[in-house]
């Protein structure tokens, strides 16, 4: 699986977009981008994923380059409760393997009043 | 809330009981994982069921046990485990291991070696 470069921490004001950022120069054709968050002493929690095209769901939208080099993880009006780890991960299926995800050590967002 | 519950949400064991973690889930899922996570660590795989059967082991030590009866269900059997085993362990679950589905996780058992 591609390697992810994610900044270690990030701040956002309360009520705006939280714009995260993920790079994955390696990426291949059938590597998915995965994005999970995790907050202190829950398990992680699926945000959204996409293979080529901008993907949108009720919690956030994903941005991904047309050389799909990077990506970018829009949730667009941030709350207290959006205070977490953001996990961005690249993985692909050979139809073989039955590989878990590798979580690096993510974007801490922290959400300001 | 989540599909995937775990029990306990916490235990305390000593070095030579047994005891076992539970997950189920609730999604109609085909795949199901085991992960530990430790303090300051990423998460890190132990194994993989694919419609009931063990597809991976990450090299986990015996003293870690899964069993899997069917596809909602999951075990972690512990038995002598050493206080290195003090982690947070995750179940997850997914459609399958090949379609690019996401995997759904639980919030874990955070498991404390005395």
């Amino acid at each position: 699986d591609a390697k992810t470069t994610q900044p270690t921490s990030m701040d956002c004001a309360e009520g705006r977009a939280a714009n995260l950022p993920c790079n994955h120069s390696t990426i291949s054709g059938n590597e998915y981008v995965y994005w999970y968050r995790q907050i202190h002493s829950q398990g992680p929690q699926y945000i959204i994923h996409g293979l080529k095209n901008n993907e949108t769901n009720e919690m956030a939208s994903l941005i991904i380059t047309e050389d799909r080099k990077s990506s970018t993880l829009i949730l667009p009006h941030a709350t207290l409760r959006d205070t977490a780890v953001y996990y961005c991960i690249v993985r692909g299926y050979s139809g073989g393997g039955a590989d878990g995800l590798t979580f690096g050590k993510g974007t801490h967002l922290i959400i300001q009043p | 809330e989540t599909g995937v519950t775990q029990t306990p949400r916490h235990l305390v064991m000593g070095m030579t009981n047994k005891k076992s973690l539970k997950c189920e889930q609730h999604l109609g899922h085909n795949a199901m994982y085991w992960y530990k996570q430790s303090a300051k660590k990423p998460l890190e795989l132990m194994f993989v069921y694919n419609f009931k059967e063990q597809t991976e082991n990450n090299s986990v030590p015996s003293r870690f046990s899964p069993e899997c009866p069917n596809s909602s269900h999951l075990f972690l059997h512990l038995h002598t485990l050493q206080p290195e085993d003090s982690a947070l362990y995750l179940c997850a679950s997914s459609q399958d291991t090949l379609t690019g589905q996401p995997q759904h996780f639980g919030d874990g058992t955070r498991l404390s070696i005395l």
